[in-house]
């Protein structure tokens, strides 16, 4: 079952522009997380924030937390045309087998 | 560095072959996962493993079984291959609780 739900389905920006992409989930979480993946390869772990924090930084991403909303943000700043891939988030339940279930993704297409 | 691999790319196998689907992570990770990925269904989990002969359901495990005989290794099998198994095969290891680590996938074609 999916419980992320990332938003918009696809982006496409210009080099240098800021991205920000979206996830809803529905459960109560332990973490979140978000990947990325590059066109026919695996995902790549990109930054996780646990349910006791609010904002987590990584170099150019920004991610925030709102357990209230049951929601979450990506946000890339300066973009480059490198950072085109789909991104992913994934949720970490709080109680039972710990099975993260990761939403469809965002498209984001970055144009040089 | 985490390094998680998996025995093929890409695999060109007929309706009715039995399948193996290899899955290999060096980091001592407890939990193994396989998922496959179409387009706009996102990942769909087959199966998961918290220890070695341990394995749970995931959301699609029809016509899919698993091994994990080694707590490094982990095997997906398609017992009868079928045309609606084409697709991208993703194995993953972590952790509990923690951030997953993704072999390079591999791209099946059932023909």
């Amino acid at each position: 079952s999916q419980q992320g739900e990332e938003d918009p389905q696809a982006l496409s920006i210009q080099e240098g522009e800021n991205a920000t992409m979206n996830c809803s989930y529905k459960t109560s979480i332990n973490n979140l997380q978000w990947y990325r993946q590059n066109s026919g390869r695996g995902l790549v772990h990109l930054i996780l924030i646990r349910s006791n924090e609010r904002e987590k930084h990584s170099g150019r991403l920004r991610v925030t937390l709102d357990t209230s909303k049951k929601s979450s943000s990506l946000l890339i700043t300066a973009s480059r045309a490198a950072d085109t891939a789909s991104y992913f988030c994934a949720t970490g339940p709080s109680g039972g087998s710990y099975i993260p279930t990761f939403g469809r993704g965002t498209s984001l297409i970055v144009h040089p | 560095d985490v390094k998680v691999t998996q025995s093929s790319r890409y695999l060109v196998k007929r309706t009715g072959e039995k399948v193996f689907l290899e899955c290999v992570q060096d980091m001592d990770h407890e939990n193994m996962f396989w998922y496959r990925q179409d387009p706009g269904l996102g990942l769909r989990l087959i199966y998961f493993s918290y220890d070695v002969k341990m394995k749970e359901k995931g959301d699609i495990p029809e016509g899919y079984s698993v091994s994990r005989e080694k707590k490094e290794r982990f095997s997906l099998i398609l017992e009868s291959a079928s045309t609606n198994q084409t697709s991208m095969y993703l194995c993953a290891s972590s952790r509990t609780r923690n951030e997953q680590y993704f072999g390079p996938g591999t791209r099946l074609t059932v023909t």
